[in-house]
């Protein structure tokens, strides 16, 4: 799998947006990137995935570079229960592999008021 | 839709007595990922199972942890024996049966929490 690197800590203002960086720059053509979070004590909860193309659905943003090798996530605007750790994944699925999702150190965004 | 359930929410056991983790899968998910996650640290792969066949188990310990996922009922993680640095959360999640490519999105349970005392 390739290796992410995020990251360990950033701040954001409560209202505005919260760009998320994570490299990925030994990604292969077939790896999706994928996002979670978790909040304190709390089991991960799914944010938002892709492979190629940018992505956007209720929660966040996702833009990945045209060379795939790092990509963004954006929270439009953040709100104080979006304090979390944000882990970057990226993974290959097929039949050779058993989509299992390897979590890294992730990034601990505090959003303050 | 009731998502990954997981029982029980805390658990508190004594050393040297087992430990029963329960989770059943979001309907229709026929497959199962086990993570624990120590105390002021990350998450870490466990196993992965599929209804009556263990997929991948590289992530489990050597000794006194097993799991298992049956035809009927919720996938269950057992540890024998247990030690104070089993002391952690276990989260459980599952993803549908997928096809030949494409992502594989895992939904998380909110975990179990052991304690041993």
């Amino acid at each position: 799998d390739a290796k992410t690197t995020q990251p360990p800590s950033m701040d954001c203002a409560e209202g505005r947006a919260a760009n998320l960086p994570c490299n990925h720059s030994t990604i292969s053509g077939n790896e999706y990137v994928y996002w979670y979070r978790q909040i304190h004590s709390q089991g991960p909860q799914y944010i938002i995935h892709g492979l190629k193309n940018n992505e956007t659905n209720e929660m966040a943003s996702l833009i990945i570079t045209e060379d795939r090798k790092s990509s963004t996530l954006i929270l439009p605007h953040a709100t104080l229960r979006d304090t979390a750790v944000y882990y970057c994944i990226v993974r290959v699925y097929g039949s050779s592999n058993t989509g299992k999702l390897i979590f890294g150190q992730g990034t601990t965004l505090q959003v303050k008021p | 839709n009731a998502g990954v359930m997981q029982n029980p929410r805390h658990l508190v056991r004594r050393r040297g007595q087992e430990a029963r983790l329960r989770c059943s899968p979001m309907k229709g998910h026929s497959h199962v990922y086990w993570y624990r996650q120590l105390p002021e640290e990350g998450l870490k792969f466990m196993v992965y199972l599929q209804k009556e066949n263990i997929i991948d188990e590289s992530g489990m310990p050597k000794e006194r942890f097993s799991a298992e996922f049956p035809k009927e009922g919720p996938s269950i993680l057992r540890i024998q024996q247990v030690v104070r640095g089993d002391s952690a959360a276990y989260f459980c999640a599952s993803s549908p049966r997928q096809g030949a490519s494409g992502a594989n999105v895992l939904t998380f349970g909110a975990g179990s929490r052991l304690t041993v005392l």
